[in-house]
C-alpha cells in the first residue's frame, strides 16, 4: 500500500516568504507527527495530531511555525516569514495508534528539504 | 530533561557482528525504538523494546535494561547494505502535553567494509 507522502520534496524560498509543507499520512492512521531533521542528526519533534486535534505543539520553535490537520488526514506545516535558520529536512510520520503507547511504529515520509536563501 | 547518547560513527567488516549502544536519561519511559536510516532516505523501523531483555528479529536483535537506561542493537552477519545510520529513540509520556512523542538520539553512522 501507499506510504506516507510529502510535498514538495524540495522547496527553495527567499528569506521572509511563507511556506506550506504538506503531509499525506497512511490511510487510516490516527496519529500524525511532524519532525525536523538537520544533517547528521536524529529527527527533532515539532508537533503531534490525534485525528484533527493538535495535542502537542511543544516542539514548535516559535510562533512563526504552525500546523493543522482539519479533517484528520492531510496535514500542513506552515512557516511564516522564513529565516535562514529554518533550512532543514522536514519529515512527517504517521502511526495507527492513538498516542497512548504500544509497539505501533511511526512510518516516516520522504521529507521536504527546505532551503531558505 | 531528556538525553540520549549513542556513538557517532562505527566501522565493521562484512560478515561480522556489531553492537551499537544507546544510553538514555528521560523523565518517563514507555518504550525504546531503533530505526535504520540510509543516506538521503526516511528512517525505517527496526525494533521496539518496552520490557527488559532481548528481542530478536532475524539478523537484528535489540536489548533493553530499564534500570540502567541502556539499550543496544546487535547486527549479525553484516552485509554491505547495512551501511546506514541507526537511530535510538525513546518514547517519553512526560515529554509533552498529551502525546507519546519519540525523542531521538543523533544516530550512529555504521560503515560496513569488505
Amino acid at each position: 500500500g501507499a506510504g506516507v507522502s510529502q510535498s514538495p520534496r524540495y522547496k527553495v524560498t527567499k528569506r521572509g516568504q511563507d511556506v506550506a509543507l504538506r503531509c499525506d499520512p497512511i490511510s487510516g492512521h490516527v496519529s500524525l507527527y511532524w519532525y525536523r531533521q538537520a544533517l547528521g542528526q536524529g529527527p527533532e519533534f515539532l508537533t503531534y495530531f490525534n485525528y484533527e486535534a493538535q495535542q502537542d505543539k511543544s516542539g514548535l520553535p516559535n510562533d512563526r511555525f504552525s500546523a493543522e490537520r482539519p479533517e484528520g488526514s492531510i496535514s500542513t506545516l506552515t512557516i511564516q516569514r522564513t529565516e535562514q535558520r529554518d533550512s532543514a529536512m522536514y519529515r512527517c510520520a504517521s502511526s495507527s495508534d492513538n498516542g497512548q503507547g504500544g509497539s505501533d511504529e511511526q512510518f516516516f515520509g520522504p521529507g521536504t528539504r527546505l532551503t531558505v536563501l | 530533561g531528556q538525553n540520549i547518547d549513542q556513538p557517532t560513527e562505527m566501522t565493521a567488516t562484512e560478515g561480522a557482528i556489531v553492537q551499537i549502544n544507546c544510553t538514555y536519561q528521560t523523565s518517563g519511559f514507555n518504550g525504546l525504538f531503533w530505526y535504520q536510516q540510509h543516506a538521503g532516505e526516511a528512517p525505517t523501523f527496526l525494533s521496539y523494546n518496552v520490557l527488559d531483555g532481548l528481542e530478536e528479529k532475524g539478523r537484528f536483535s535489540s536489548f533493553l535494561s530499564r534500570s540502567k537506561g541502556y539499550s543496544y542493537l546487535l547486527l549479525k552477519e553484516l552485509q554491505m547494505k547495512d551501511s546506514a545510520s541507526y537511530l535510538c529513540a525513546v518514547r517519553d509520556p512526560d515529554s509533552g502535553a498529551g502525546s507519546y512523542q519519540l525523542t531521538f538520539g543523533k544516530g550512529t553512522k555504521l560503515s560496513v567494509i569488505p
